[in-house]
């Protein structure tokens, strides 16, 4: 069975700082890696995916993620935070031969003046 | 543009009643899901529907129901059964290969 580890629950961050969100996950078969943004009282909103090709993926607002297949890691990165990055990030996985998504439990990210 | 969109952003119930919360979706995607979210908790799957006429139980899905009439609509019934029902409830929809889901913005749910 898949799951998915988010090893920090909460991440304080003073803006303009660098972040790294940490996500590790179990599959015994090929995956799509998956990282999430949701604000508050809103939907989730696709940050980036990793389907297949280049280990290093960017996404939206800046964010990046790298795909290590022998640590079974797919961490979250930004190089400059901003206030407005503060959200809860969710990391999910799924198989490459159906579609349903298993997802962490959550970062908090807070992004401090 | 398409999307999913859910109706109505809040919902208050009494105790005892049912009620349901509307998801629909324009992007012609297979699959429909259903979530529940607690403050400060992850994403618990409650149904999924893959195809048409045709839905599965998540891991939560004493107290609730569903159906899947038409591709482009999968509500979700809440029951009376459901003991604590007060939560935020998400739908998403997917298509085969596409990889990952599309999220409406969310039904919040308050018994009162």
């Amino acid at each position: 069975a898949q799951s998915v580890t988010q090893l920090d629950s909460q991440v304080p961050v003073f803006e303009e700082a660098p972040v790294e969100l940490r996500c590790n996950y179990s599959s015994s078969v090929s995956v799509y890696l998956f990282w999430y943004v949701q604000y508050p009282n809103q939907g989730l909103q696709l940050l980036l995916k990793y389907l297949s090709g280049s280990t290093l993926v960017k996404g939206i607002n800046g964010f990046e993620a790298e795909f290590n297949k022998s640590q079974t890691s797919f961490h979250l990165r930004k190089p400059s935070v901003h206030i407005s990055d503060t959200a809860e990030y969710f990391c999910a996985v799924s198989g490459t031969s159906y579609d349903k998504v298993i997802f962490g439990p959550g970062t908090s990210l807070s992004v401090i003046p | 543009d398409g999307g999913i969109t859910q109706s109505p952003k809040y919902l208050f119930r009494k105790e005892g009643q049912n009620v349901t919360l509307s998801c629909e979706q324009n992007l012609n995607h297979d699959a429909m899901y259903w979530y529940r979210q607690d403050p400060g908790q992850g994403l618990r799957l409650i149904y999924y529907s893959q195809i048409v006429n045709d839905f599965q139980k998540g891991d939560i899905a004493e107290g609730y129901s569903v159906s899947r009439e038409k591709k482009e609509s999968f509500p979700l019934t809440v029951t009376s059964a459901q003991k604590n029902p007060t939560a935020f409830y998400l739908c998403a929809s997917s298509m085969q290969g596409m990889g990952g889901y599309t999220f409406g913005s969310g039904t919040r749910l308050t018994v009162v």
